[in-house]
């Protein structure tokens, strides 16, 4: 029973389109968060949610938009995609100020074409 | 500007031999520090964290030294085993409660030769 889950695990598809990245946490959770890992290997945040709310919003383009519709779920929207948003988008939830109970799914290896 | 630096790319140990693993970092606002452990096709999963006020975190083979005035951090494994090897994230947060956002260092490949 996977507690952080992310679909699709592989997301080959062309410039300009529009694809969505799903996150699912059943932890219990209040904290779920989008990183992004390029292709020199940084790991970067882009976003964090707290029960539903928008905690930290990193320097993103516009056309990256997460939504939460509960606090188990936290969903992640690319629109107009460009070759330079090739990477892995990890999802990650915590319990409030635990850093411990960090945990990560699997990973989505996107690749723009 | 890459606040968490991991210097090494790669690291072969024998098995049965200490594994030593560095991190440095250059914001000294950060107060919470952490080594994640990463397989191939898998998320980073949580192997030990260390708080400012302290300077060493044991848990059983893994332990992690602090050094905050070089702004140094490292996690030492001994004795090695082939399943350690994995790529190893060094992370750091600032401002904890209310702001669990981590820093990542690019990683450092650690290979146990049997």
């Amino acid at each position: 029973d996977t507690a952080v889950s992310q679909t699709p695990k592989y997301l080959v598809t062309q410039m300009g389109n529009d694809k969505s990245i799903k996150c699912e946490q059943n932890l219990g959770h209040d904290t779920m968060y989008w990183y992004k890992q390029d292709s020199k290997k940084f790991l970067k945040i882009m976003f964090s949610y707290n029960n539903k709310e928008l905690i930290i919003n990193e320097t993103v383009p516009n056309r990256f938009s997460p939504k939460s519709p509960d606090k188990a779920h936290l969903n992640l929207h690319i629109n107009s995609l460009e070759l330079g948003d090739s990477a892995v988008y990890f999802c990650a939830s915590s319990p409030r100020g635990q850093f411990y109970g960090y945990t990560f799914g699997s990973g989505t290896r996107l690749t723009v074409v | 500007d890459q606040q968490v630096k991991q210097n090494s790319p790669s690291l072969s140990v024998q098995e049965g031999r200490i594994s030593i693993l560095n991190c440095d970092y250059t914001n000294s606002m950060f107060d919470y520090f952490l080594w994640y452990k990463k397989y191939p096709a898998e998320g980073p999963t949580f192997l030990i964290s260390i708080s400012s006020i302290k300077d060493k975190n044991e848990d059983g083979r893994f332990t992690v030294f602090l050094n905050k005035s070089a702004k140094h951090l490292s996690l030492h494994i001994v004795p090695s085993q082939p399943g350690d090897s994995a790529v190893y994230f060094c992370a750091a947060s600032a401002d904890g409660f209310g702001n669990e956002k981590l820093t990542f260092g690019t990683g450092t490949r650690l290979t146990i030769i049997p």
